[in-house]
């Protein structure tokens, strides 16, 4: 049973760089959200893609965009990187748009540092 | 989506002692949902609950909702050093919006 899968683990970048991320679904699910978790703080919401759109976003400056391919696999792009963008990145995918009964499914993560 | 709060923030007990987390929101909520994220984890889904009074038991764990859905509880009886880990409630819509967490440390 193939889980959520994220790319890359671990990611070094410097200030003002870009970045690209990448989240494979679980196997039967359609909708992909995407969660920044800081050290020691809960996940916070940045986006949600279902049916190919950005149906949901959080309180995250445009700098942060996404994409839904047509096999429900998502990227997440960081434009102009910040020191404070150093954070746990989450995949979450779930089957519809509000995971009503079986919760989301999150992947391990990408652990990005900006120095 | 609708935010909830979360005590006690941190939590150390020793193994064998009951531990709780108490989950609440100013609204009410329709549902709520229960992670467990072990230390440098991922969160993975426990448990969703959805009526009113609503209680529901997995091993040692019971998760209860309170009866004006306001509020919710994760009760671990007879805690184990695997139990260690940060618990986060969640309140429902399009994004999970999950409280600050409680971190639990278990002393063997």
């Amino acid at each position: 049973d193939a889980g959520v899968t994220q790319s890359p683990t671990h990611l070094i970048k410097t200030r003002g760089q870009q970045v690209t991320l990448r989240c494979s679904p679980k196997s039967g699910h359609d909708t992909v959200s995407w969660y920044q978790q800081a050290l020691g703080q809960g996940p916070q919401f940045i986006f949600q893609y279902y049916e190919e759109e950005e149906r949901q976003r959080g309180n995250f400056p445009d700098r942060f965009s996404g994409h839904q391919f047509p096999n429900y696999s998502s990227e997440l792009n960081v434009n102009a990187l910040l020191l404070g963008d150093s954070a746990l990145y989450l995949c979450a995918s779930s089957l519809g748009d509000r995971a009503v009964g079986n919760g989301y499914t999150f992947g391990s993560g990408t652990r990005l540092t900006v120095v | 989506g609708q935010q909830v709060m979360q005590i006690p923030q941190y939590q150390h007990v020793q193994e064998g002692e009951d531990f709780t987390t108490y989950c609440n929101s100013s609204t009410t909520l329709s549902n709520i949902q229960w992670y467990k994220q072990r230390p440098g984890g991922h969160p993975v889904f426990l448990i969703q609950l959805v009526k009113s009074g609503e209680v529901k038991k997995q091993k040692r764990l019971t998760f209860q909702f309170g009866e004006a859905k306001k509020n919710s509880s994760l009760h671990i009886t007879a805690t184990q050093t695997t139990d260690v880990g940060t618990y986060f409630c969640a309140g429902p819509g399009y994004a999970l919006n999950f409280g600050k967490g409680t971190s639990l440390l278990v002393t063997p």
